[in-house]
């Protein structure tokens, strides 16, 4: 079993549509999650991380962390064509390990 | 604030030939890392450095990739001889010290072996 799992897609969701984008993993001791999103020729850009579990809220985005189920999941409310990207979960022991990215299309 | 500057943007090259790529960390940040991104893959660490010593080398290819950071600000990362495997982004990202969720990353090198 690989260390984080994450769907790579594509996703395919209409303008203003929620999003959910998760990740699983196998390691306990990861303490921070992030999320990240690139964009196709650009390296990846921290979108918002999370400490432990709980919740996190930044304007649109909602990022989840369950650390029972070992499962973390991103949402975007009133997507927008502009959210169109590879969305990246990524967490923390000693280093950062990443998943695969999730590619998600936001249709006008 | 500039970001992380990495050059090339692209490289080309025969299996067997050699290539390095160059990056500048921000100004400040003594903590650098190069990932190696293979096509519809998550970053893999490769090095990371900590102002000019190596903290985590435990990916690195030695028999083929090597990486410098000579003076505490930027860094080379260097293949030779290159495999048909070794395509991919490198991306070069940088992080102050102790700053534990999160990296600043440069666009990459996109590299192509043939």
């Amino acid at each position: 079993q690989k260390e984080v799992e994450q769907d790579p897609g594509p996703l395919s969701v209409p303008e203003g549509a929620i999003v959910s984008l998760n990740c699983t993993y196998s390691n306990s001791a990861f303490q921070y999650f992030m999320w990240y999103r690139q964009y196709s020729r650009k390296g990846p850009e921290l979108l918002m991380y999370t400490y432990s579990s709980g919740n996190k809220e930044d304007g649109r985005f909602t990022a989840q962390v369950d650390k029972s189920s070992k499962y973390i999941s991103l949402f975007i409310r009133d997507s927008q064509p502009s959210d169109s990207a590879t969305y990246l979960c990524a967490m923390r022991d000693d280093k950062i390990i990443f998943g695969k990215g999730t590619r998600l299309h936001i249709l006008p | 604030e500039a970001g992380v500057a990495q050059s090339p943007r692209y490289k080309i090259i025969e299996k067997r030939q050699s290539v390095a790529f160059w990056c500048n960390p921000i100004s400040g940040h003594a903590t650098l890392y190069w990932y190696q991104q293979i096509l519809g893959q998550g970053p893999k660490l490769l090095i990371q450095f900590q102002n000019n010593g190596v903290v985590d080398d435990s990916q690195l290819p030695k028999d083929r990739f090597s990486a410098e950071r000579l003076k505490g600000v930027d860094s080379t990362l260097k293949i030779q001889p290159a495999k048909l495997e070794d395509s991919a982004v490198y991306l070069c990202a940088s992080s102050l010290v102790g700053r534990d969720y999160g990296y600043t990353f440069g666009s990459g090198t996109r590299l192509t072996v043939v």
